[in-house]
């Protein structure tokens, strides 16, 4: 069975700071990762994702993120944080055939601090 | 604007209230599933259809009924629910189930309060 688990239920960081947000993968295959972000008041979006080819996997809004194998993770990082980045963040698996359903961890809120 | 539309926005009920939650895609996709999502928990997967298929049901108590009348639209009916139940539901499609991991596409979620 797949599972994520991501440390830190809450991040803050100040503006234009670096953003590191944790995640780690229990897969008894090889697998495929997600980072989801979500908005006040809206629903996930898809913000970037690890298919097996390129082990760092640049997303939208400047974010990107590195499959480490050896430490079964796959944290998110941002160089400068903006006031816009201030969401909801989920880690997500799901097996390298692609035919079943995400499994999402508890999500990090972060913060930004003007 | 994901192309996944959710109503209502906000529920409150009673327990012993019966009520329906709608979900709406125009995306063409063929796959559909309810999430739970609550506070300081992950995102529960509670139902997968497929093709108007149900392919999974994670355990999710009877009170909780879904209904896929045709890939563009999903149902979640709701009877005598606990308080336990409120929540945030949400809504999201893909291609197909196969292809669930190019992207799934998420819905602004009801947000539902059960007194």
């Amino acid at each position: 069975a797949q599972s994520v688990t991501q440390l830190g239920s809450h991040v803050s960081v100040s503006e234009g700071a670096l953003v590191l947000l944790r995640c780690n993968y229990s897969s008894s295959v090889p697998p495929y990762l997600f980072w989801y972000v979500q908005y006040p008041n809206q629903g996930l979006q898809l913000l970037l994702k690890y298919t097996s080819a390129a082990t760092l996997v640049k997303g939208i809004n400047g974010f990107e993120a590195e499959f480490k194998k050896s430490e079964t993770s796959f944290h998110l990082t941002k160089p400068s944080a903006h006031m816009s980045d201030a969401a909801e963040y989920f880690c997500a698996v799901s097996k390298n055939s692609g035919n079943t359903p995400l499994v999402f961890g508890k999500g990090t809120r972060l913060s930004v601090i003007a | 604007e994901t192309g996944v539309t959710q109503t209502p926005r906000h529920l409150v009920m009673g327990m012993t209230n019966k009520k329906s939650l709608k979900c709406e895609q125009h995306l063409g996709h063929n796959a559909m599933y309810w999430y739970k999502q609550s506070a300081k928990k992950p995102l529960e997967l509670m139902f997968v259809y497929n093709f108007k298929e149900q392919t999974e049901n994670n355990s999710v108590p009877s009170r909780f009924s879904p209904e896929c009348p045709n890939s563009s639209h999903l149902f979640l009916h709701l009877h005598t629910l606990q308080p336990e139940d409120s929540a945030l539901y949400l809504c999201a499609s893909s291609q197909d189930i196969d292809r669930a991991w190019e992207k799934l596409f998420f819905g602004s979620g009801t947000q539902l309060s059960v007194l």
